[in-house]
This record gives C-alpha cells, structure tokens and sequence, in this order.
C-alpha cells in the first residue's frame, strides 16, 4: 500500500498568519489517466471530515480561498494564507491513485 | 441537499456482529460508488471498504476481508456493512462517504467489548 507522510504532526499558528502542512507519498501519484488524485480533508473537533480539495489543487464549494493545494508526483503542500479560529482541527491527505486508499496520520492544527 | 446518515453502531462483545447502515438523500444514489471509512478512539483515518454503484464490485482492507461485508440496496437509497467476528481492534467510528469522499456522513460508533 501506498504510504502517506504528513508533517508536522502539530502546528501552532498565530491568528492571520499563514500555515503550511506538507504530505508526501512513497509512490508517484499520476495516474495513468494522468490526473493526481490526492485530496485533502479538514476534520474539525466532534466533527465528521469534510473535503477541501480534490486532485491536488481544486478547491470544493463553499470552501475559503484561504486554501490552496499544490505539488506534483509525490510531494504536495496545504496552504491557509491567513489561519482564522474556525480552521482549528486535524488535516489530512489522501491518495486515491493507487488501490487501497491510503490516508496521511494527520496534522493537528491549533491556534497559539 | 446532499446527505448521508450512518446508524446501527452500538456496544457487542468481541465475536459478535453488527450491521451498519447509511441513508443517502439529496443525489442519484445508484450512480454513485460508496466507501466506508472508519476512525478508532483518537487515531487517524482508515479506508475500510467500497462498492461500486450497482453492488457488484466490491473491495476491503485487508485487516477485515472474511469479516465484512459492503452492500446497497439503490431501491432503499441505503449502504450497509455487515461485520461478523468482529475484535477489539474494530472499535471505531464509522463514517459512509460517496464517491471521491464527498461528503461523509456524521459517523456510528461501534465499540467492540467484553
């Protein structure tokens, strides 16, 4: 299976400044199709996950701007330019190019 | 709007089984494939299990292959897992998700103790 590396595992972050969770694979994740189905979901507290962005860098509806997603091949970067309280919560990737689905362990988000 | 709600989670004794189900609303159910996700007490995601949209073509982890069944019924708009034998080590959250994981529902908890 596919494994999936997140870090940090924690991170600390002052309100309106900016944070970056980096998650990298043991495998290329271009599909043959030649898409890269990595996602990321935001799981707040008492909260079931929700989908922020899908194949790397497509943000879903609803979702701020404040959230980027980028990279390529096996590493790929979560940004949030501007922390706000409600992003409070554990993040993780995922990668859907490769038989099982595969999660990263997450990274915990908190605010200093 | 679309929604998914898991239920029958619940406290069974390690060998025992339980059957989970997921109710779809909001979208064409029988269009979509479904996952099962599942969380233990503080840890991270694990995939569990997927079928595909008309039920014949299905896939498990391997820590549950033997153990756990996916199915649906597209007439009921429902998803269930069937889990015989289960351990302690199935102790979990279960979430239902369609398709690329979008969205989940709000979980059952399934607590696996003597």
């Amino acid at each position: 299976d596919v494994v999936m590396t997140q870090s940090p595992l924690s991170l600390p972050v002052t309100l309106g400044q900016p944070a970056s969770i980096s998650c990298r694979s043991n495998q290329s994740l271009i599909y043959s199709d030649g898409n890269t189905y990595l996602i990321w979901f935001q799981q707040r507290p008492g909260q079931s996950p929700r989908r922020l962005i899908y194949k790397v860098s497509n943000r879903d509806s609803g979702v701020p701007d404040r959230f980027s997603g980028s990279g390529s091949g096996t590493e790929f970067t979560l940004k949030i330019s501007r922390v706000e309280a409600e992003d409070v919560g554990v993040y993780y990737c995922m990668q859907g190019t490769h038989w099982p689905p595969t999660f990263g362990g997450g990274t915990k988000v908190e605010i200093k | 709007e679309v929604q998914l709600v898991e239920s029958g989670g619940g406290l069974v004794q390690p060998g025992g089984s339980l059957r989970l189900s997921c109710e779809a609303s909001g979208f064409t159910f029988s269009s979509d494939w479904m996952h099962w996700v599942r969380q233990a007490p503080g840890k991270g995601l694990v995939w569990v299990s997927r079928i595909n949209s008309d039920g014949r073509s299905t896939s498990y982890v391997d820590s549950v292959k033997g153990r756990f069944t996916i199915s649906r019924d597209n007439a009921k708009n429902t998803l269930y897992l069937q889990m015989n034998s289960l351990r302690d080590d199935d102790t979990a959250v279960y979430y239902c998700a369609r398709g690329w994981f979008d969205p989940w529902g709000q979980g059952t908890l399934v607590t696996v103790s003597s």
